[in-house]
C-alpha cells in the first residue's frame, strides 16, 4: 500500500499530557498537510509543509500545536498539555506540485484523539 | 472573507440522480474539490474543476461557473454505498473545505 500512513489510529489521553502524531506521506509527494476534523464539519486547515519547510500556519492553532517535518519525508504533530477540546479526528494529507495530480491531497486514514 | 454554502442532509433512492450544490466565495480562485467522506473515514478524492463546464467520470459529474462562484456534483445510478458526505472543497491559496452534504440513499 502506498497511500498516506497516519499512526497511531486512535489515541486516548487524560487531559495536560501530550501526544505526538506521525504521518506518512506518498513517497513522492512533497506537500504535506495536517487537519483538524470534528463531528460534522469539514477538516479544518492546521498547517502545511513544502518539504521540509513549514510554509503556513493557521492563526487558530495554539501555542501548544507543533509539527515538524525534519527530512521532508514523515512529519509528526505534537499537541502539549491537551485540553478535552483537542479531542477530534486528526487528518494528514500529502500532494505534489507536478504531473497531472499535482495539488490533489490525497488523506490518511486520520489519528482520532480522545482527550479525557 | 471565506464562505463554502452547502446543504448539510440530502436523501435519495438507490438507482435514481441527486445533485449537491455548492456555491463559495472565496479570496482569490484555483479550482474546486469534491470529496467523499464515509463516516468515521478519510475523505477520499472525486474530481477536481479548474475551468467552468461540466467533468464526467463515470457515475460522478461535477460542474463549475467561476463567474456564479458555483459548483454541483451529480451522482447517478445511486448505489446504497454512495451513503457519505460530500465535501465542496475551493482552492484559493490553499484548499477550504465546506461541512459537507450528508447523503442518505434509501432502498
Amino acid at each position: 500500500d502506498t497511500g498516506v500512513s497516519q499512526d497511531p489510529r486512535h489515541k486516548i489521553t487524560k487531559r495536560g499530557q501530550n501526544v505526538t502524531f506521525r504521518c506518512d506521506p506518498i513517497s513522492e509527494h512533497n506537500r504535506l498537510y495536517w487537519y483538524r476534523q470534528t463531528l460534522g464539519q469539514g477538516p479544518e486547515f492546521l498547517t502545511y509543509f513544502q518539504n521540509e519547510a513549514q510554509l503556513e500556519k493557521s492563526r487558530l492553532l495554539s501555542d501548544r500545536f507543533s509539527a515538524e517535518r525534519p527530512k521532508g519525508s514523515f512529519s509528526t504533530l505534537e499537541i502539549q498539555r491537551t485540553e478535552q477540546g483537542d479531542s477530534a479526528m486528526y487528518l494528514c494529507a500529502s500532494s505534489t506540485d507536478r504531473g497531472y495530480t499535482r495539488d490533489t491531497q490525497y488523506f490518511g486514514p486520520g489519528t482520532r484523539l480522545t482527550v479525557l | 472573507g471565506q464562505n463554502i454554502d452547502q446543504p448539510t442532509e440530502m436523501t435519495a433512492t438507490e438507482g435514481a440522480i441527486v445533485q449537491i450544490n455548492c456555491t463559495y466565495q472565496t479570496s482569490g480562485f484555483n479550482g474546486l474539490f469534491w470529496y467523499q467522506q464515509h463516516a468515521g473515514e478519510a475523505p477520499t478524492f472525486l474530481s477536481y474543476n479548474v475551468l467552468d463546464g461540466l467533468e464526467e467520470k463515470g457515475r460522478f459529474s461535477s460542474f463549475l461557473s467561476r463567474s456564479k462562484g458555483y459548483s454541483y456534483l451529480l451522482l447517478k445510478e445511486l448505489q446504497m454505498k454512495d451513503s457519505a458526505s460530500y465535501l465542496c472543497a475551493p482552492r484559493a491559496s490553499k484548499i477550504i473545505f465546506g461541512s459537507g452534504t450528508r447523503l442518505s440513499i434509501r432502498p
